[in-house]
């Protein structure tokens, strides 16, 4: 059964930055048929894609977040990994790693199986 | 930037008929994913490309898409579905995901 694990320090900095790795277990990170994603949801909030990233490395950035964020992935680890820089205590919010699912270009994907989340708190 | 839209609040009396719905341009030729979300809990996939149902949850949530809306029906709503619900999709690039607003059902 695939299960999904995210990992990393609950306190960072503000202006550092802040780094969580999602581990993937029961699948295989190297599947042509998924992608891989980060979302996150500030306290009381709704939900936000931060972005997504292919097993070949191909990734896919929310727009108002891409100049700070870089998601990569170690297959070999069968972990995939976010770096959002530059953090303000705007980016306080539990942080989902998730798979997703589809065919075709990545327009046609979504998230069907979620972590269990990680609260991340920006505070200095 | 692109948005989808959703009703903040739906309410429906148990066995009824709840329906949510997410608007955005892009919608017609995009497929639309619906999460429930209950308190403390990570989100979970109800609908994925419009109309299926993965294994394991329920009939009674079913989805739909018309144009530039889709929508979550929940057919004889129980108290255990009250939860956030968002849809999820892509821009019109079909590059950058997006989640609705989200919409806190209340069955009572």
């Amino acid at each position: 059964q695939l299960q999904l694990q995210e990992s990393g320090p609950g306190l960072v900095k503000p202006s550092e930055t802040l780094s969580l790795t999602c581990t993937v277990s029961g699948d295989s990170i190297s599947s042509s048929s998924y992608y891989w994603g980060w979302i996150r949801q500030p306290p009381g909030k709704g939900l936000e894609w931060i972005g997504s990233i292919y097993y070949s490395g191909s990734t896919y950035y929310n727009p108002s977040l891409k100049s700070r964020v870089t998601i990569s992935v170690d297959t070999s680890r069968k972990q995939f990994s976010l770096e959002l820089s530059s953090v303000t205590a705007a980016d306080t919010a539990v942080y989902y790693c998730a798979r997703m699912i589809g065919s075709g270009p990545f327009a046609y994907y979504g998230m069907d199986v979620w972590g269990q989340g990680t609260t991340v708190t920006v505070s200095s | 930037s692109y948005e989808l839209t959703q009703p903040p609040s739906v309410s429906v009396s148990p066995g009824q008929t709840a329906r949510i719905t997410c608007s955005g341009d892009a919608l017609p030729k995009k497929y639309a994913y619906w999460y429930q979300q209950k308190s403390g809990q990570a989100p979970v996939l109800l609908i994925y490309e419009d109309t299926k149902r993965p294994s394991g949850i329920p009939e009674r949530f079913s989805g739909s898409s018309s144009g530039t809306m889709a929508t979550l029906t929940i057919s004889g709503a129980q108290v255990d579905d009250e939860a956030d619900y968002y849809c999820y999709s892509t821009d019109s690039s079909g590059n950058h995901g997006v989640f609705g607003t989200g919409t806190k059902v209340t069955v009572l």
